[in-house]
């Protein structure tokens, strides 16, 4: 199994801030996801992270709003910029091994936008 | 339109009981069926997986099945406890050209003593 690290686990912010959320696998992966949870709601994905290149982003998510880095195989992050209150959410980094037979979740963050 | 449903939305039951949540699922072209347990301010955490050539995958006290005809699965827990109170998510994998994956709404299901 991967072993996800994500951090912050938790953040509470100032609209029009911007907070960056780091996820690091333990092991090589071939797909890395960002999905986004709002409160009671299920799993969005935001964008598929492509190793040294512009990330997939889905129908209503732009890159200048969640610009996504993915440097190598076992390390991302996802930025929420300009922040409101309606990014409050909980921003997950999941990753996928070889033919996506697993898929595997951090822990999740938890942002708060005052 | 590829779409996976959960019943019900919320289950509440006694700690010793069983129970079964429900997933329909309308996806094309199918390529297997997970159940995840999500508990409060956590990641999804993996139960089971299922392709299409099987009918069931037990972990524990959590047994899935999936009935690929009809396009449902359950996933039944045995001998319920207080830490099984959690979101259960159902998640159906897509594969046409890209990669997919599905997400239902979720099961919140609460355990009392």
């Amino acid at each position: 199994s991967a072993v996800i690290s994500q951090k912050p686990s938790r953040d509470i912010c100032q609209r029009g801030t911007s907070l960056t959320i780091q996820c690091q696998v333990d092991s090589q992966v071939t797909m890395m996801f960002w999905y986004r949870q709002q409160p009671g709601q299920s799993l969005t994905l935001i964008a598929t992270a492509n190793q040294g290149s512009e990330a997939t982003y889905e129908s209503g998510f732009v890159i200048d709003k969640f610009p996504i880095s993915r440097p190598n195989l076992t390390f991302s992050t996802l930025t929420v910029s300009n922040m409101s209150p309606e990014d409050s959410s909980i921003y997950l980094c999941s990753v996928g091994t070889v033919l996506n037979e697993k898929l595997f979740f951090g822990s999740g963050t938890q942002l708060s936008v005052l | 339109k590829n779409q996976v449903e959960q019943s019900p939305q919320s289950l509440i039951i006694l700690e010793g009981k069983n129970c079964t949540l429900q997933c329909n699922y309308t996806v094309s072209p199918f390529s297997n069926l997970r159940w995840y347990k999500q508990d409060t301010g956590r990641g999804p955490v993996s139960l089971t997986i299922m392709t299409f050539s099987e009918n069931t995958k037990s972990n524990g006290r959590y047994t899935a099945t999936l009935d690929a005809d009809t396009k449902q699965s359950s996933l039944h827990i045995t001998a319920s406890q207080l830490s099984d109170s959690a979101s259960y998510i159902c998640v159906v994998s897509v594969t046409s050209g890209t990669y997919k994956y599905i997400f239902g709404t979720g099961t919140r299901l609460k355990v009392l003593a």
